[in-house]
């Protein structure tokens, strides 16, 4: 079955340590996105890239760090610049052009 | 600016009873409407969703929402709501291209409780 899968499901991170979240796809989707989801407030985009090698930064990019050398994969670090990196993070993809957009599961990033 | 509102944070219905979530839109065009529900702890689920033509639209798990232009509303509507549907309700608005990257903005969720 196609989709996009996210791991970990729950990540910790410790005072000044960068993490990183992995997202993979098999819908040969173009675009890749990461969102950050807090309670009450919906998603914002964090960065977004329409092909290998180029990427954007979105609403509230800053402390965030991303890399597209695969179609399929579009990792997320959480630099130690990010004071408040606690939240629920959502990577998707959606086809070149395409308006929709299609969620993996998330990942939970908690700091110890 | 660009933005989606949903007004209503929480909503308890009793299993079976019928169902609308409102959504409210700013945009200066015809947008792009989709519905998401999000279980807790997971991902976001594409319900259904807008670009044109008839502006009832039918969606997966027996939802359906309808395109209201004059009144900038979107409302996600189910005759009879089941236990399952508990969950988190996002409305969201593809707002413009911007280099080929179709924009979304979502609205803060519904949050739908169900007592039996």
């Amino acid at each position: 079955d196609g989709g996009i899968t996210q791991s970990p499901k729950y990540l910790f991170r410790k005072e000044g340590q960068n993490v990183t979240l992995s997202c993979e796809q098999n819908l040969n989707h173009d675009a890749m996105y990461w969102y950050r989801q807090d309670p009450g407030q919906g998603l914002r985009l964090i960065y977004y890239s329409q092909i290998v090698n180029d990427f954007q930064k979105g609403d509230i990019a800053e402390g965030y760090s991303v890399s597209r050398e695969k179609k399929e994969s579009f990792p997320l670090t959480v630099t130690s610049a990010q004071k408040n990196p606690t939240a629920f993070y959502l990577c998707a993809s959606s086809p070149s052009g395409g308006e929709t957009q299609y969620f993996g599961p998330g990942t939970r990033l908690l700091v110890l | 600016a660009q933005s989606v509102t949903q007004p209503d944070i929480h909503i308890t219905v009793s299993e079976g009873a019928s169902l609308e979530l409102r959504c409210n839109y700013s945009y200066g065009a015809t947008p792009y409407l989709f519905w998401y529900v999000q279980s807790p702890g997971q991902g976001l689920q594409l319900l259904l969703k807008y670009f044109s033509g008839d502006t009832l639209v039918q969606g997966i798990k027996g939802f359906e929402a309808e395109f209201k232009r004059s009144q900038s509303s979107f409302n996600l509507r189910k005759p009879s709501v089941h236990w399952s549907d508990a969950a988190e309700y996002f409305c969201a608005v593809g707002a413009g291209n911007y280099g080929g990257y179709n924009k979304l903005i979502f609205g803060a969720g519904t949050r739908l409780a169900v007592h039996p």
